[in-house]
């Protein structure tokens, strides 16, 4: 089947450690999205990539990193340096100008 | 500045009854998309109806159909037969054609009663 899949859906970290979330689609879009959602507040969009090996900062990127070395992945890691990274996290994927297809999310709790 | 505003937080609707969720937005670029999302408590943002600047007629999908008004800037969706599974949060979005992501509203928490 076609779609968006994060893993894991739930994740806990101690303070201090890095951790990374798993996005993969099998849609064959260009565009891939991370975004950041927090209890009763919109999205906000933290990193985005419209091609392999590029990738650009969203309005939240402090904190994050990326990568994009195939078309189907866009792992995010959230580093040490987020403050406070407890948050609803999901990853969209869609051909460029048009709807976003988002996959179930990972649910990040620090300890 | 790309900006969403929908400024209801919650609303009740009855089963069966119609309900119109609203959403204004602000931007400078000519050419945008709006779209609608359903988010239920299991998290998972479900697309629901796109609209696009230069359409000429509101966009349905099923019970769902998007109210346009260029001129007023809003893009209102209307559930029509509301079922008790509708109950989720909804988002407003707006992808304008010079940006390169979606740009989202707060939300509004529907809540279908039997």
């Amino acid at each position: 089947d076609g779609g968006i899949t994060q893993s894991p859906k739930y994740l806990f970290r101690k303070e201090g450690q890095n951790v990374t979330l798993s996005c993969e689609q099998n849609l064959n879009h260009d565009a891939m999205y991370w975004y950041r959602q927090d209890p009763g507040q919109g999205l906000r969009l933290i990193y985005y990539s419209q091609i392999v090996n590029d990738f650009q900062k969203g309005d939240i990127a402090e904190g994050y990193s990326v990568s994009r070395e195939k078309k189907e992945s866009f792992p995010l890691t959230v580093t040490s340096a987020q403050k406070n990274p407890t948050a609803f996290y999901l990853c969209a994927s869609g051909p460029m100008g048009n709807e976003q297809f988002f996959g179930p999310g990972t649910r990040l709790t620090v300890l | 500045a790309q900006k969403i505003t929908q400024t209801q937080p919650g609303m009740f609707v009855q089963e069966k009854e119609a309900v119109t969720l609203d959403c204004t937005y602000d931007t400078s670029d000519p050419s945008y998309g709006l779209f609608w999302y359903k988010q239920p408590s299991s998290g998972e943002m479900i697309f629901l109806i796109y609209q696009g600047s230069y359409d000429q007629q509101n966009a349905t999908e099923g019970r769902y159909s998007l109210n346009f008004q260029k001129a007023r800037k809003s893009a209102n969706l209307v559930i029509s037969a509301s079922q008790l599974g509708d109950s989720a949060m909804y988002f407003c979005a707006m992808f304008p054609t010079g940006a390169n992501n979606l740009f989202f509203g707060t939300g509004t928490r529907l809540t279908v009663i039997p």
